[in-house]
């Protein structure tokens, strides 16, 4: 089996600083994405791509940017922290058509 | 546009006491429907999905789902419900490719003893 692996699992930043979260995935997976969830909230799209080097914008893609430089991996950029956000950040992949998104465990972000 | 709607942001129901979770959505066209399940901590773990054919959907753990066109709805179901089904359930829908998801905001089980 595989895994999607997200690191760090933990991230404090500060106000203005920009933050860098990776995820990896060993499923030779064609897409993946990023999410944002929020307490209380569903997911909502950040950015997600569709082979190597594709990017495409999700509904939330102000304020991030994202890099897809190998299939297996997807990093995501918060450009400029802002104070008391908190959130989880959630990667998922899946193959094409039919097959099911699979979920890595999240980052947890807290700016002060 | 497509939307999810999860009506109850949060269900507390007794153990061994059956249950349903609801859900509805927009979209002009057949979806693919889904519901995931997230435990504290964790990513979301697929319940079960929807493509196109029978409307009663079964998923895991004795969870199952009924798509209603005529509804818009895709209500989850379980018959007995135990405490460690105590965690949140997303409903989501899929179009187009399935390359992208849409989800609801989520409703937390809470089970009574």
């Amino acid at each position: 089996g595989g895994i999607i692996t997200q690191t760090p699992k933990f991230l404090i930043g500060q106000e203005g600083q920009k933050l860098t979260l990776k995820c990896q995935q060993n499923f030779n997976h064609d897409t993946m994405y990023w999410y944002r969830q929020d307490s209380g909230k569903g997911l909502r799209l950040i950015y997600y791509s569709i082979t190597e080097n594709d990017l495409q914008k999700g509904d939330l893609s102000e304020g991030y940017d994202a890099s897809r430089e190998k299939k297996s991996s997807f990093s995501l950029t918060v450009t400029s922290a802002q104070k008391n956000e908190m959130a989880v950040f959630l990667c998922a992949s899946k193959a094409g058509g039919d097959s099911d998104y699979t979920f890595g465990s999240g980052t947890r972000l807290l700016v002060i | 546009a497509q939307s999810v709607t999860q009506p109850d942001a949060r269900v507390t129901v007794s153990e061994g006491a059956s249950l349903q979770l609801r859900c509805k959505y927009s979209y002009f066209g057949t979806p693919y429907l889904f519901w995931y399940v997230q435990y504290p901590r964790q990513g979301l773990q697929l319940l079960l999905k929807y493509y196109p054919g029978d409307p009663v959907v079964q998923g895991v753990n004795g969870f199952e789902a009924e798509f209603s066109k005529s509804n818009s709805s895709f209500h989850l179901r379980k018959a007995s419900v135990h405490w460690s089904d105590w965690a949140v359930y997303f409903c989501a829908v899929s179009i187009g490719d399935n390359n992208r998801i849409f989800f609801g905001d989520g409703t937390q089980l809470v089970v009574k003893p």
